[in-house]
């Protein structure tokens, strides 16, 4: 079964500062893979999913860009923080079409100060 | 469009009780699936029970089973014996035929001992 690691876990950064969060599969290929952002007491909010290397579909339009780099590996970016990137970020993956669960890693929760 | 409503935003239960979260949903589509997902305080969203439309037999796991009417679009989750470990944000998720997974806004559960 595949393991989704996600880091830093957690992270203060100031307003206009840049951001990079990292999400890696292990124990399979070929995953979708997904970042979702959460606030506190709330659903998710899908942000980007990818269905292979460089191909990423962007859900909100917004401060955020991600980038698929390699198979197993989904990064989150930003040029310049913002307060409302606030929140806890979820990566996700998944495999086909529309029938199978998805598997979620631990989450980063970023605060923006 | 394709929608997830979790219509109770808290619930409550004792512990060794039953309790029963709704979660409805809407889509034209005939083949979709449906998941029910835990989020315990440690935020890590774990899968719990997980339905195929195509299947009337209701899905069951252990304490964890759905009543799952197709035709009124319900997927309710039923926790039976309630321990304090089910205590939670529980979301109820959708997909059918994409790479998007659409979730409910949650139901917060408290096991009281």
């Amino acid at each position: 079964s595949q393991t989704i690691h996600q880091w830093p876990a957690t992270l203060v950064q100031p307003v206009g500062s840049p951001l990079s969060l990292e999400c890696t599969v292990e124990g399979t290929s070929n995953p979708n893979l997904y970042w979702y952002r959460q606030a506190a007491g709330r659903g998710l909010q899908l942000l980007f999913y990818s269905v292979g290397i460089g191909q990423i579909s962007s859900e909100v339009p917004q401060n955020l860009s991600a980038s698929r780099p390699q198979d197993r590996q989904f990064i989150l970016s930003s040029k310049k923080l913002l307060l409302s990137d606030s929140g806890f970020y979820l990566c996700a993956c998944s495999h086909g079409t529309g029938a199978y669960e998805q598997y979620f890693g631990p989450g980063t929760r970023l605060t923006v100060t | 469009a394709q929608t997830v409503t979790q219509s109770q935003p808290e619930m409550s239960v004792q512990e060794a009780e039953t309790v029963t979260l709704s979660c409805t949903y809407d889509t034209s589509e005939n083949n979709y699936y449906l998941f029910w997902y835990k989020q315990p305080p440690s935020r890590q969203m774990i899968l719990v029970i997980r339905q195929e439309a195509y299947k009337q037999q209701n899905a069951t796991e252990n304490r964890f089973s759905v009543n799952f009417q197709k035709a009124a679009k319900s997927f309710s989750l039923k926790i039976s014996d309630s321990q304090l470990g089910d205590t939670a944000m529980y979301f109820c998720a959708f997909i059918a035929g994409t790479y998007k997974y659409i979730f409910g806004t949650g139901t917060r559960l408290k096991v009281l001992a």
